[in-house]
């Protein structure tokens, strides 16, 4: 079985400072690692994902993620803030390879940009 | 393009009733999943469905059921409505199930059940 805890439901910083999300993942085999956004009353959106190639994963709108087997982390890193990027944040997990068809989704972390 | 679209886009019904929840996906997709999400929660998969057939389920009572039409467009059922039923219900479509590829998710449809 698979799950995601994702640290600290909301996330303050301010316009122009670096964006730091946490991911911790608990997986039995290895896995397939996303992180999506959610804009309020829309769906989720992908920003990247790691499926087993490079660990530092880069995604849509310069924001990045790195995969550390050690630590079982994907944390997700933006260099600069900016006020667009006010949104729910979710981490997801799920077993590679063949078979695998479910998402397990952490509880999200809201990310609020101080101008 | 149009992406994945659902409807209706807010829905409220009483306990016991049932409601259907209806999904089209992204040009092309052939796979549908269906996930819930409470308040303050992140989504649970309910199903996925493929070529019609219900491929894979998550841990949701057999209240819950599908329908995956030849178009590809899906329906989510709910029978003997709970309170603890009110969510955010997630349609997701992609083109292949496996989860390497991108799941694409439509707006959701709200139901408050009272």
């Amino acid at each position: 079985a698979q799950s995601v805890t994702q640290l600290g439901s909301h996330v303050s910083v301010s316009e122009g400072a670096l964006v730091l999300l946490r991911c911790n993942y608990s997986s039995s085999v290895p896995p397939y690692l996303f992180w999506y956004v959610q804009y309020p009353n829309q769906g989720l959106q992908l920003l990247l994902k790691y499926t087993s190639a490079a660990t530092l994963v880069k995604g849509i709108n310069d924001f990045e993620a790195e995969f550390k087997k050690s630590e079982t982390s994907f944390h997700l890193t933006k260099p600069s803030a900016h006020m667009s990027d006010a949104a729910e944040y979710f981490c997801a997990v799920s077993r590679s390879g063949a078979g695998s068809y479910q998402l397990t989704f952490g509880k999200g972390t809201k990310l609020s940009v101080i101008p | 393009d149009a992406g994945v679209t659902q409807s209706p886009t807010h829905l409220i019904k009483t306990r016991g009733q049932q409601v259907t929840l209806r999904c089209s996906p992204k040009s092309g997709h052939d796979t549908v999943s269906w996930y819930q999400q409470a308040l303050g929660q992140g989504p649970q998969f309910i199903f996925q469905y493929y070529e019609e057939e219900e491929r894979q389920r998550g841990n949701f009572p057999d209240r819950f059921s599908g329908h995956q039409f030849p178009n590809y467009s899906s329906e989510l059922n709910v029978n003997a409505l709970l309170l603890g039923d009110s969510a955010l219900y997630l349609c997701a479509s992609s083109l292949g199930g496996g989860t390497y590829y991108e799941q694409y998710f439509g707006p959701g449809t709200r139901l408050t059940v009272t």
